[in-house]
């Protein structure tokens, strides 16, 4: 496509419920990252996927938050048994690989999580 | 470990220059700068390299500073659309075979008045 995408853009759900955020990167881009932005924050690390290698998962902030990338490509993150301070903006990104780094990263618009 | 940046937030006026200021306790693969807007997704702006060189992006331009692991961002002659909140994002060796990742700052707050 032409750019990240992510769905959905709002999400309103009720604490305790399972929530699964999507991200689609720019073909061809081997990064991924998943960042959490809280109202007037900075950008908090979670996940990052780079091709076929395990994934670094050490911004996760508890086991009730996983992801997943199938094929490369589409990645879905998933929060179970929801709790307000999950409440924030996922985004995510994508970037290519070139001598050894990662090149500029491109994000999506984020999924705005409201748990009530 | 996400880097430190600063000043928190600036205030300038249109034409005035700002120095943002971004370090970091881990060695660095490279330096990445990004602003973002209100409601916006974050947009990138340059990326700097170990090898201490300097970049530009119109009137805003950065220096790398690998053996200190700081990073500066100026903003030259600053106009209205300088203002939203910049981020340096630092690419850092990853725990296991993903390779380097990258990491944010808590950012910067830029407001450019007329």
């Amino acid at each position: 496509g032409a750019g990240v995408s992510q769905s959905p853009s709002n999400k309103v759900t009720e604490k305790g419920k399972d929530v699964e955020l999507r991200c689609d990167p720019i073909s061809g881009h081997t990064a991924l990252y998943w960042y959490r932005q809280s109202l007037g924050q900075g950008l908090e690390f979670l996940i990052y996927f780079q091709g076929n290698s395990a994934p670094d998962k050490s911004g996760l902030p508890s086991d009730r938050f996983s992801a997943e990338r199938t094929g490369g490509s589409v990645s879905t993150l998933t929060i179970q048994r929801t709790q307000q301070e999950d409440s924030a903006v996922y985004l995510c990104a994508s970037s290519l690989r070139a001598q050894g780094r990662n090149t500029e990263a491109f994000f999506g618009q984020g999924t705005r999580l409201t748990v009530v | 470990q996400q880097p430190v940046q600063s000043p928190q937030a600036v205030i300038l006026r249109e034409g005035e220059d700002a120095v943002i200021n971004c370090s970091s306790s881990k060695a660095l693969y490279s330096v990445h700068w990004y602003r973002q807007k209100h409601g916006e997704a974050p947009v990138f702006l340059m990326i700097l390299l170990k090898g201490g060189e300097q970049k530009g992006h119109d009137k805003i331009s950065a220096s790398f500073n690998e053996k200190k692991q700081q990073s500066s961002l100026y903003l030259t002659a600053s106009q209205l659309s300088y203002s939203g909140t910049y981020f340096c994002g630092t690419e850092i060796w990853s725990v296991g075979a993903a390779g380097n990742k990258l990491t944010f700052g808590g950012g910067t707050r830029v407001l450019v008045k007329p």
